[in-house]
C-alpha cells in the first residue's frame, strides 16, 4: 500500500523567503501531482511530474524517483502564496493517494 | 473555457435523506473523478470513470454511495440514505486521460448532514 507523507504540516514564513515543502511516498509511481488549495477551498493543479524538474513562475517542483521523494519550492514567497499544498502519488496500480497537505502562511 | 462545474455548492439536509451531487466535466476530457475531503482523512478518491465507464470504485465507502456517468458531459454522486458522517466537501475533477495528465477540479460541494 502506498503511503504519502508530507512535511512540514504547517509552515509560517516572512514574505520573500524561499519555501520548501517535501513529499515522500513508499511505492513506485507513474506520476506525482502537486495541488494548491486556496483558503476558499478551490483546488488547482500546479504540477504533474514523473522525473526531473518543472518550473512555473516562482514555483519549482522536483522529483527523485530512486529516493521516492519530491519537493515543491517557492521562490520570493508572497502572502498570496498562502494556501494548503497537497502532493498526490499515482501508483502503477492506478491508485491515487494524497498527502495530508502542508498549510503555508506567508506573513507580509 | 468553462472549468469543471459542480452543483450544488452547498447542501444541508437531514440524515436519512437522499443527496445527489452533480458534475459537468470539461468538454473533451475522458476521465472523471469523484473525491471526498474531510479534516480527518484529507482528500480521498471515491471513484473514477474513463470514457463514461466506472473503472475503480474501491474508494466508495459503502453501498449507500453510488455514482453514474450517463454521458460524457454529466456525472452524479448519490448518497442514500445520508448519515452525519458523510458530511464533507465533495470534489469532482476531470482530465484528458486517466494517467499522467493534470486534473482540473471543480469548486466542490460542501455537504452537511444534520
Amino acid at each position: 500500500k502506498n503511503e504519502v507523507e508530507q512535511s512540514p504540516q504547517n509552515l509560517t514564513a516572512q514574505e520573500g523567503e524561499f519555501i520548501t515543502i517535501n513529499c515522500s511516498y513508499s511505492v513506485g509511481i507513474s506520476a506525482l501531482h502537486w495541488l494548491q488549495q486556496h483558503p476558499g477551498g478551490g483546488i488547482v493543479s500546479l504540477f504533474m511530474l514523473s522525473s526531473g524538474k518543472k518550473k512555473h513562475g516562482r514555483l519549482i517542483a522536483t522529483i527523485n524517483i530512486q529516493e521516492k521523494h519530491s519537493s515543491l519550492h517557492i521562490t520570493a514567497s508572497h502572502p498570496r502564496d498562502s494556501a494548503v499544498y497537497i502532493c498526490a502519488a499515482e501508483g502503477r496500480d492506478d491508485k491515487i493517494i494524497f498527502g495530508k497537505g502542508t498549510r503555508l502562511h506567508i506573513l507580509p | 473555457d468553462a472549468g469543471v462545474i459542480q452543483s450544488p455548492r452547498h447542501e444541508v439536509t437531514e440524515m436519512g435523506q437522499e443527496v445527489t451531487l452533480r458534475c459537468k466535466p470539461i468538454s473533451g476530457h475522458n476521465s472523471l473523478f469523484w473525491y471526498r475531503q474531510t479534516m480527518m482523512r484529507g482528500l480521498e478518491l471515491l471513484i473514477y470513470f474513463n470514457n463514461n465507464v466506472p473503472i475503480d470504485d474501491s474508494g466508495m465507502p459503502e453501498d449507500r454511495f453510488s455514482a453514474k456517468m450517463p454521458n460524457a458531459s454529466f456525472s452524479t454522486l448519490k448518497i442514500q440514505p445520508s448519515e452525519p458522517r458523510d458530511s464533507a466537501v465533495y470534489f469532482c475533477a476531470s482530465s484528458l486521460a486517466r494517467v499522467n495528465q493534470p486534473q482540473h477540479f471543480g469548486d466542490g460541494t460542501r455537504l452537511s448532514i444534520l
